[in-house]
């Protein structure tokens, strides 16, 4: 049962547009989201966080927004750059838990074309 | 600077044999996790431990096993390798309710 979901495996954008990367989660116990981004032969770093307390945070050209009625977030790129082209990684956090694992996506492949 | 190291970039092993990967991280965090990333599968939780000698199955245990002496080190245990634990796999390390960081990762192939 997969509890955080991305629904696109790849996503292509032109350098300077905006990337929109989506995710979806199912279980309502989770409360704090990540995103990560992750190149070729090396481990994910992470990006930008969001707690459920907001629907938005900001980080430079980086902004994660939330709509927990939906159960729904999306990163959002502006301006994108070929440097942004990686693989993208959504996970949640159930911060009430006993434990604390991330659940994560099966991820989104963005490219940025120059 | 935070860190999470991976004793190997590249491992190969022959089938049956007993295979360790070692995670050691600089940042005293209590919680230390193993995860296995496969093309079209994400990321998948192995085994994580919150503290030292404690230890809970994740979503893929079966095949592995994990030991954690000290508070800085996490291994990841192969029993008998099998031909589909060929990966990449990923140690991460956080403390509380934050970010996990991660290693650069191993990309273990199994003949």
């Amino acid at each position: 049962d997969q509890q955080v979901k991305q629904n696109s495996p790849s996503l292509s954008v032109q350098e300077g547009r905006i990337s929109i990367l989506n995710c979806d989660y199912t279980n309502s116990m989770f409360d704090y989201f990540l995103w990560y981004k992750k190149y070729p032969a090396e481990g994910p770093t992470f990006l930008i966080s969001i707690s459920s307390i907001k629907d938005k945070n900001e980080d430079g050209r980086f902004t994660v927004f939330l709509n927990k009625s939906a159960k729904h977030l999306s990163l959002h790129i502006v301006p994108s750059q070929p440097g942004d082209s990686a693989v993208y990684f959504c996970a949640a956090q159930n911060s009430g838990g006993s434990n604390y694992k991330l659940t994560f996506g099966k991820g989104t492949l963005l490219t940025v074309n120059p | 600077d935070v860190k999470v190291t991976q004793s190997s970039r590249y491992l190969v092993k022959r089938t049956g044999e007993k295979v360790f990967l070692e995670c050691v991280q600089d940042m005293d965090h209590e919680n230390m996790f193993w995860y296995r990333q496969d093309p079209g599968l994400g990321l998948r939780l192995i085994y994580f431990s919150y503290d030292v000698k404690m230890k809970e199955k994740g979503d893929i245990p079966e095949g592995y096993s994990v030991s954690r002496e000290k508070k800085e080190r996490f291994s990841l245990i192969l029993e008998s390798a099998s031909t589909n634990q060929t990966s990449m796999y990923l140690c991460a390390s956080s403390k509380d309710y934050t970010e996990a960081f991660f290693g650069q990762g191993t990309r273990l192939t199994v003949v």
